[in-house]
């Protein structure tokens, strides 16, 4: 059972690059996340989609996008990266329940450098 | 505006002693915590949650107290072990929310 798998899990690039980063699941969960990690930030959660065909904001979304492929498939896309988006992608997923939250798995992150 | 805070960024103890990190909350809508464990390299692996109808949790070494009325809560690792040496995020949601707010992480470094 491989969980959460992230792809790729290193990444350099130049300023102004795209990018997507790609997860997947393989619990059958409803909801999928989108975080970053930076030194003395914690987990900041970029976008999250609740259910498929829906996805949300999350505190810092500026410079992103999210795409909701399927059930098992949540995407995150950097149109232009900028060196301010250097940091470590971690992707989630749980399967929430009405009056009951459960906990989120996590992949093992995508270490992001941009130059 | 951080909603959930983990004021000690490290904490060292001798192998066998309890451990305790804590954590405060503002946002007095949430109603369910849980505690994440990362070691370097890899991604947060669920330890431990509670929720707001329990002031505690207990699971083997682990045991997450809340108190509502101060808008806390501690995890509290006895024995101690070197294994349990990592970072140690907080986090919290509200029913009906799909969203987790966490901490900044306490890094815990047990010496044996």
């Amino acid at each position: 059972n491989a969980g959460v798998t992230q792809t790729p899990k290193f990444q350099v690039l130049k300023t102004g690059q795209s990018m997507t980063l790609q997860c997947a699941q393989d619990m059958n969960h409803n909801s999928m996340y989108w975080y970053r990690q930076d030194p003395g930030m914690g987990l900041r959660l970029i976008y999250y989609s609740a259910s498929e065909g829906t996805t949300d904001k999350g505190e810092v979304p500026n410079g992103y996008n999210v795409s909701r492929l399927n059930k098992r498939e949540f995407s995150l896309r950097l149109e232009s990266a900028a060196p301010s988006q250097t940091s470590v992608y971690f992707c989630a997923s749980s399967t929430p329940r009405r009056g009951s939250n459960q906990p989120q798995h996590f992949g093992d992150g995508t270490r992001l450098s941009i130059l | 505006d951080q909603q959930v805070k983990q004021n000690s960024p490290s904490l060292s103890v001798q192998e066998g002693r309890i451990s305790i990190l804590n954590c405060d909350y503002t946002n007095s809508m949430f109603d369910y915590f849980l505690w994440y464990k990362k070691y370097p390299a890899e991604g947060p692996t669920f330890l431990i949650s509670i929720s707001s109808i329990k002031d505690k949790n207990e699971d083997g070494r682990f045991t997450v107290f809340l108190n509502k009325s101060a808008k806390h809560l501690s995890l509290h690792i006895v024995p101690s072990q070197p294994g349990d040496s990592a970072v140690y995020f907080c986090a919290a949601s509200a029913e009906g929310t799909y969203k987790y707010i966490f901490g900044t992480g306490t890094r815990l470094k047990v010496l044996a």
